[in-house]
């Protein structure tokens, strides 16, 4: 089975445009993460949600991000408008919630560089 | 509230030399424990966990850990480094009863030296 995909791999950009980031999980995974890894805060938990549905977007830094989960076999994160502070590693991840043991499956992640 | 702390950000050793990195958690549950690894350029992929079974987990490419409920903690070790181990690790603290959300450490960069 093919590994949770993101796209794009990289993506540049300058301030105030809209990015989109993709995701499509493990076929099966019922649970997806969006993660934001930086060098100062580490990796942070973004948003997750359960059977489509945001469980958590409590980590979602202020309303310029947005994440959406239309089916089960893909998710957008959505920045709008862009600042340079959002330049970062951006990592979906997916997980099987009946009888999981928190083992999650991320992506190679998509690389944003905001100008 | 759960948390983990990985002591230093950097180890260097040299190849066939003991990898030792540590991790401290905080739990108010029985925890589940993970250490992830990141190769360059990559995302995380799952090394080991632990998951309340035996405290000592062996892991892919030799490495292990020891979970020690009286130190709160679950340092990765393997007996002898190689180069393809250089990469950076993250230790992650979960909880049981289905997938929840997982908190991650600042990660500890692991540099061979030959």
């Amino acid at each position: 089975d093919a590994g949770v995909i993101q796209s794009p791999r990289h993506e540049v950009t300058e301030m105030g445009q809209e990015v989109t980031l993709r995701c499509k999980p493990i076929s099966g995974h019922d649970y997806l993460f969006w993660y934001r890894q930086t060098m100062m805060r580490g990796l942070e938990l973004l948003i997750y949600f359960n059977n489509n549905v945001p469980i958590d977007d409590s980590g979602m830094p202020e309303d310029r991000f947005s994440a959406k989960m239309p089916n089960a076999s893909f998710s957008t994160l959505k920045i709008q408008p862009s600042e340079p502070r959002d330049s970062a590693v951006y990592f979906c991840a997916s997980t099987q919630g009946v009888a999981n043991t928190g083992e999650l499956f991320f992506g190679e992640g998509s690389r944003l560089t905001v100008l | 509230a759960q948390s983990v702390t990985q002591l230093g950000s950097h180890v260097s050793v040299s190849e066939g030399a003991l990898v030792l990195l540590r991790c401290n958690y905080s739990s108010s549950v029985p925890p589940y424990l993970f250490w992830y690894v990141q190769y360059p350029n990559q995302g995380l992929q799952l090394l080991l966990k632990y998951t309340s079974a035996a405290t000592l987990v062996k892991g892919i490419n030799g490495f292990e850990a020891e979970f020690k409920k009286s130190e709160t903690s679950f340092h990765l070790t393997k007996p002898s480094a190689h180069m393809s181990d250089a990469a950076e690790y993250f230790c992650a603290v979960g909880r049981p009863g289905g997938a929840q959300k997982l908190v991650f450490g600042q990660g500890t960069r692991l540099t061979i030296n030959p």
